[in-house]
């Protein structure tokens, strides 16, 4: 079964420092995998999205990585802001699903002053 | 970045009463598009994936005659809900896909409506 499990659920933490979000996936064949920001009440907005073939993307404060081999991925975020508290939501797409998106549950990001 | 604008972004309604909500790709053609539904603290449930000039995709649980889908166009996909109910309550949300040939096309996202039964 196709599944996307994101740890951990929730994270708090100090603004300016760094934190990693975990995502491993069981989909298969594997297409490419996306992280999403989603804000409390909006739609998601896209960070990164990777391919077999790509073992790291950044997208400013933002850095993701892939190891295929293990179906893992991470996020990381560096010198967090206070904006950066929201939900990030790893999904992945896998090969011949019409398209169709396989969410994780989201890890809830909470920054503190 | 392209733009899909989902409208209206919070609606109230009275149980029994059928809304219908928007959902525009503003600067591209979409063939494909997507409703999803998201439960408080919750992450989205695809719904239905919605085909230009076809009949909509429905999702294992979702009743058709509940969520309409009209993808009349290449930039425009609407979803009424019919005979709205208070557990209809959620927040919907569309998505668009430039490119249904190209596989890591990046998917865009509305920005929500929310929807209250009353």
């Amino acid at each position: 079964k196709n599944q996307v499990e994101q740890s951990p659920q929730s994270l708090i933490i100090l603004e300016g420092k760094n934190c990693t979000l975990q995502c491993n996936y069981t989909v298969s064949p594997f297409s490419n995998l996306r992280w999403y920001k989603q804000d409390t009440g909006r739609g998601p907005v896209s960070l990164t999205i990777m391919t077999f073939s790509e073992n790291t993307k950044s997208n400013g404060r933002y850095t993701a990585t892939l190891d295929a081999d293990t179906k893992q991925s991470s996020l990381h975020i560096t010198a967090s802001q206070l904006s950066d508290s929201a939900s990030y939501i790893c999904v992945v797409s896998a090969v011949y699903s019409n398209y169709q998106l396989i969410w994780g549950a989201g890890t809830k990001l909470i920054i503190k002053p | 970045g392209a733009v899909v604008s989902q409208h209206p972004s919070r609606v109230i309604c009275k149980s029994g009463t059928s809304v219908k909500i928007e959902c525009r790709s503003l600067d591209f053609q979409a063939t494909t598009m997507f409703w999803y539904r998201q439960f408080p603290k919750k992450s989205l449930m695809l719904m239905a994936t919605s085909n230009e000039g076809s009949k909509a995709t429905y999702e294992q649980g979702v009743e058709k005659d509940k969520f309409l889908i009209n993808h009349a166009s290449l930039t425009l996909s609407t979803l009424t809900v019919t005979s709205a109910h208070p557990e209809d309550s959620s927040f919907y949300i569309c998505s668009a896909m430039p490119d249904r040939s190209l596989m890591n096309t990046e998917a865009f996202f509305g920005q929500g409506t929310r929807l209250t039964v009353v």
